[in-house]
């Protein structure tokens, strides 16, 4: 258990709609960071999060935003959803948003799958 | 554009045997990373090599890293069945947040 706590854990929802997916980081930890994994796509940066402010924004679609919030966790919106939307989304956190970079420590994951 | 390239991407080995996978990026990074992956589980962490010529070991896996040539590499010695998941490395380029993570190596060991 690497003590980083996703929900839900799985989800099934319609073309069109909306879903927020929720990420508590590990005790201490103050970045957060977001993944999505798909088979044809890998491991795609989205998103990281340092203590409330966004730090890095990578592979992440207009229709999806994310925010963390004062008690340090996050929530990623998914919008619109398309059927190319289904994949597991991971979340991470790590101490700090130094730039030397520390581990990252990665929750169980989201599994969406759009219908 | 940034790249972090594994190779192989797939790997069927016989229990007993050793190889090595590749990882190379094209940027400056500190720190280079192995995660490993179960199938739909989550990524756990493996080794943390901090600069140029450092080397990790831990059971039969030895990680190592070569800054100049952008180059890691995951050893696996006598592989077992246990061994078979999918391994990812990453980089964190310099004067960057971002994590950024290889296309992975799926790995069968094959008893």
């Amino acid at each position: 258990d690497s003590g980083v706590t996703q929900t839900p854990k799985h989800l099934i929802t319609a073309t069109g709609q909306r879903v927020t997916l929720r990420c508590s980081p590990r005790s201490g930890d103050l970045s957060v960071y977001w993944y999505q994994q798909s088979l044809d796509q890998g491991l795609q940066f989205l998103i990281q999060y340092y203590n409330g402010e966004e730090r890095a924004k990578g592979n992440i679609l207009e229709r999806f935003s994310a925010q963390q919030f004062p008690d340090l966790h996050s929530e990623l919106n998914l919008s619109s959803l398309e059927l190319g939307d289904s994949a597991l989304y991971f979340c991470a956190s790590s101490v700090g948003g130094q730039v030397s970079g520390n581990t990252i420590y990665f929750g169980e994951g989201s599994w969406l799958t759009v219908v | 554009e940034l790249k972090v390239e594994q190779n192989p991407l797939f790997l069927s080995m016989q229990e007993g045997k050793n190889y090595t996978i590749y990882c190379n990026y094209s940027t400056t990074s500190d720190r280079l990373y192995w995660y490993r992956q179960d199938p739909g589980k989550s990524l756990e962490s493996l080794f943390v090599l901090l600069s140029n010529g450092a080397v990790k070991q831990e059971g039969r896996l030895m990680a190592s890293l070569d800054t100049k040539a952008r180059l890691s590499t995951l050893h696996i010695t006598a592989a077992v069945h246990d061994l078979s998941a999918t391994y990812f490395c990453a980089v964190f380029p310099s004067g960057t947040y971002k994590y950024i993570f290889g296309t992975g190596t799926r790995l069968k060991v094959l008893a």
